[in-house]
């Protein structure tokens, strides 16, 4: 059974660089697609980008300048930052596995809440 | 680009049957595959469709999905209705290798 846990700092301030890792276990990031997805309070779910089995990334286009997604398969997790956050960055952060390039998000973390405020 | 478009909310009884559309605004809703969520409150979303109409090990025959080429959107319809189904649904797909998501559904039964 894969399971995915973020990890990182729950507040950051404006203008910073918002930081997550995202551990896998039960499965290896050498396989498959890694996602990172977001959902701003009381709001839908926004995808943010992903890294495959190649280290290739793809960026949603309306953040991409912003977006750095690493992987270091030797600790089997994923990473995520944000750079010149603002307060429309508050959101949970969810990490997802999709099977292929199309696929659908078959496995999630639970979440994490990074809230962006000085 | 396109988007996806969902209704707001959609409200049925237990028992019953409700269908959550999903309409893709350009290029055609065969394009790529079209996979849907359930989220509950505080809850990461899980996955109930994938690739249109297949459904995962444990989620119960009560969900379908189909896509329909003429309207241009896809629909995920839960017959049987529970009060456990009273969740936010999303449809997601893709648009080149970018994930788009719809603006999700809030489910209500009663």
């Amino acid at each position: 059974q894969v399971q995915l846990e973020e990890s990182g700092p729950g507040l950051v301030k404006p203008s910073e660089t918002l930081s997550l890792t995202c551990t896998v276990s039960g499965g290896s990031i050498g396989s498959h697609f890694w996602n990172w997805i977001r959902q701003p309070p009381g709001k839908g779910l926004e995808w943010i980008g992903n890294i495959d089995s190649r280290g290739a990334t793809s960026h949603n286009p309306s953040l991409k300048s912003r977006v750095t997604i690493s992987e270091d398969t030797s600790k089997n997790h994923f990473s995520l930052k944000l750079s010149s956050v603002t307060a429309a960055d508050t959101a949970v952060y969810y990490c997802a596995r999709s099977f292929y390039y199309d696929g659908g998000f078959d496995y999630w973390g639970q979440g994490t809440l990074v809230t962006v405020s000085p | 680009n396109f988007m996806l478009t969902q209704p707001h909310s959609v409200s049925e009884s237990p028992g019953k049957t409700a269908t959550i559309s999903c309409t893709r605004s350009s290029g055609s809703i065969a394009s790529n595959y079209v996979h849907w969520y359930q989220q509950r409150p505080g809850i990461a979303p899980t996955i109930v469709i994938y690739e249109d109409n297949q459904r995962p090990s444990g989620v119960p025959d009560r969900f379908s999905g189909s896509i329909d080429s003429s309207s241009n959107s896809a629909s995920l319809t839960i017959s049987g209705l529970k009060t456990e189904d009273e969740a936010d649904y999303y449809c997601q797909s893709y648009d080149s290798s970018s994930a788009v998501f719809g603006g999700g559904t809030h489910l209500t039964v009663l």
